[in-house]
């Protein structure tokens, strides 16, 4: 069992409809979450990050970590088709630099 | 500023030949990674230089990969013989460094070299 499971997609959403991405993990040692966003032929890049179990809004989008569970969200608002990308949860101990990630989920948002 | 640069973009090599791959950090970033992404997966970490130390190099498959980083910038890495199993794209992070009191120490991830091995 990989530590870090996500649904691998394809996800196809219609302009302005709202977006859910998760992860599950199996490491409780987690404290660091975070949501890369990755374009074809492009590195991943942060998107957003947050410490420990909570919410986290920035614009459009908002993490949320519940560490009971072991399950973190991404949701985007008004998904434009900018968003389309391939998103990647990732994770990480506290203390350490390396980072666990999900099999990313390709969305594409249809005009 | 510059971000990660990595070279070539694009590889395509015969199976048995050697490949290297070239990165260059962000300036002042003393931490350094390879990651490996293969289709339809996640970056899964091959190597970590803290300055030019290797401080985890756990995931490289010692036997045909070898990696790099003279001086604690740039850094190399190679693949001698390439299998075909090693297609994939080739990610070079950096970041500021452990040493920087948040846990956040974010990761920024270069292009990528994509290699195939026919």
């Amino acid at each position: 069992q990989k530590e870090v499971e996500q649904d691998p997609g394809p996800l196809s959403v219609p302009e302005g409809a709202i977006v859910s991405l998760n992860c599950t993990y199996s490491n409780s040692a987690f404290q660091y979450f975070m949501w890369y966003r990755q374009y074809s032929r492009k590195g991943p890049e942060l998107l957003m990050y947050t410490y420990s179990s909570g919410n986290k809004e920035d614009g459009r989008f908002t993490a949320q970590v519940d560490k009971s569970s072991k399950y973190i969200s991404l949701f985007i608002r008004d998904s434009q088709p900018s968003d389309s990308a391939t998103y990647l949860c990732a994770m990480k101990v506290a203390g350490a630099n390396n980072l666990f990630f999900g099999t990313g989920t390709r969305l594409t948002v249809i005009p | 500023e510059a971000g990660v640069v990595q070279s070539p973009r694009y590889k395509i090599i015969e199976k048995k030949q050697p490949v290297a791959f070239w990165c260059n950090p962000i300036s002042g970033h003393n931490t350094l990674y390879w990651y490996r992404q293969n289709l339809g997966q996640g970056p899964e970490l091959l190597i970590r230089y803290e300055n030019e130390e290797a401080v985890d190099d756990s995931q490289l498959p010692k036997d045909r990969f070898s990696a790099e980083r003279l001086k604690g910038v740039d850094s190399t890495l190679k693949i001698q013989p390439a299998e075909l199993g090693d297609s994939a794209v080739y990610l070079c992070a950096s970041s500021l460094g452990s040493g920087y009191g948040s846990g956040r120490n974010e990761q920024f991830f270069g292009p990528g070299t994509r290699l195939t091995v026919l």
